[in-house]
This record gives structure tokens, sequence and C-alpha cells, in this order.
């Protein structure tokens, strides 16, 4: 069984620019969830997506959205990136929803800002 | 709001040590407790969870329980192997609200032969 998949898994882009990342879940996973992992702040929730919605949200500027399509797979978007913006984006699935806690998670996607 | 404190890392033990990886948490309410576990080159991968005080969680010879008096789920393990070496992860999750995994730090154990 195939497991979470992102990508692209590495990018750079520079001040300004917007970034698209996108994430297959596995095969009958209906929720995805985005975290973002950086040295200072560790691993922080973003927005979680389930059949098209999204059910949660974190604490993030609106520069960051995301969506969810009809196949699970979803994407998520940074506007206007900014220095701060270069971590490693997580997206994790699950059969159910994150409320059950068990999340399989991809390798992720480093994005680096300059 | 809740949060989550481990250890610093990295920590480093020989082959068949005693390994304990503190976690404590701060949270309004009664959470469920999670180890994830993050080999290199990988994503992360749930390890063992708790959901109530008084239990433990158990998975590939690594046990944490859930000590509600001394808000702690602290990793334990009897004897490491090197393919132990990884970072983990201590994470809790509120049964209302966001119900968004909380995550620690991380702590990095590197296992030596």
């Amino acid at each position: 069984k195939a497991g979470v998949t992102q990508t692209p898994r590495y990018l750079i882009k520079t001040r300004g620019q917007q970034v698209t990342l996108s994430c297959s879940p596995i095969s009958g996973h209906r929720s995805v969830s985005w975290y973002q992992q950086t040295p200072g702040q560790g691993l922080q929730f973003l927005f979680e997506y389930f059949s098209e919605t999204q059910r949660n949200k974190g604490n993030f500027p609106g520069r960051f959205s995301g969506r969810q399509f009809s196949n699970s797979r979803s994407e998520m978007n940074v506007s206007t990136l900014e220095l701060g913006d270069s971590a490693l984006y997580l997206c994790a699935s699950s059969l159910v929803g994150q409320n059950t806690g068990e999340l399989f998670f991809g390798e992720g996607s480093r994005l680096t800002v300059l | 709001g809740d949060s989550v404190t481990q250890m610093e890392g990295p920590v480093t033990l020989s082959e068949e040590a005693f390994l304990t990886i503190n976690c404590t948490y701060t949270a309004t309410g009664y959470p469920s407790l999670f180890w994830y576990v993050q080999y290199p080159g990988e994503g992360l991968q749930l390890l063992l969870k708790a959901t109530k005080a008084d239990d433990k969680g158990s998975n590939k010879g690594f046990e944490a329980t859930y000590r509600k008096e001394t808000t702690s789920f602290h990793l334990e393990k009897g004897s490491v192997q090197v393919s132990d070496s990884a970072v983990y992860f201590c994470a809790l999750r509120m049964d209302t609200g966001r119900r968004a995994l909380t995550f620690g730090s991380g702590t990095r154990l590197q296992v030596q032969p």
C-alpha cells in the first residue's frame, strides 16, 4: 500500500513569490492535515481537510491556504513568501480525521525562501 | 495554550542500554498522548499512544504510561538497538476544540554499536 506522497520534495523560492505544494494521501484516506516544521517553532498545525472541506485551521496568516479535491489529494499554497516561511511542510493523512490521532505522514516538502 | 515539553537531545546511548525520553505536557483538560518516531529520510510514524490516565501504550519494546498527577508521558525501552536511532516526538491531542496534534520539539536518539 503506497504511503503519503508529497511533491515537490525540495524547492527554492524568493521573497514575494508564491508556492503550491501537493499531497496524495494513502488510498482510502479522506482526511489530509498539513503541518509546518521549523527548528525554532517545531511542528505546528496548519489546517485539516476532510471530504473537500476545511475542518480545522491553525494560527497561521491568510497567506497560507489549502484545498482538497474529490480524490482526496490536497494542495497548500503560500503567497507573498517571507524568509520565515522556510520550513519542512508535512502532509499527513488519516482514514477519518486527525481526531483519532493516528496520522500517516509523508516525507515532506522542504521550502527554502531566499 | 496546550504545550508539550521534551528533553533536549541528542541522546547518545550504547546498544542494549536503557532509554528514557522525558515528556511533560500542559493542557486544560485531559488529552490523549502520543509518541511519534521519525527515522532518517522518512516521515513521522505513530509509535504508541494512550488515551486516558494510567493507560500504558506499548509497541516494538517501547512503553509510555500516561501519568495525570505528574502530567507526564515518558518514553522507555529496556534495551535499545542501533536501528532505534531516530527523532522521537511526544504529542497531545485534546478531545474538544481544534483536535489537532500539538507536538514537542523532538529528541534525537543516537545508538552506537
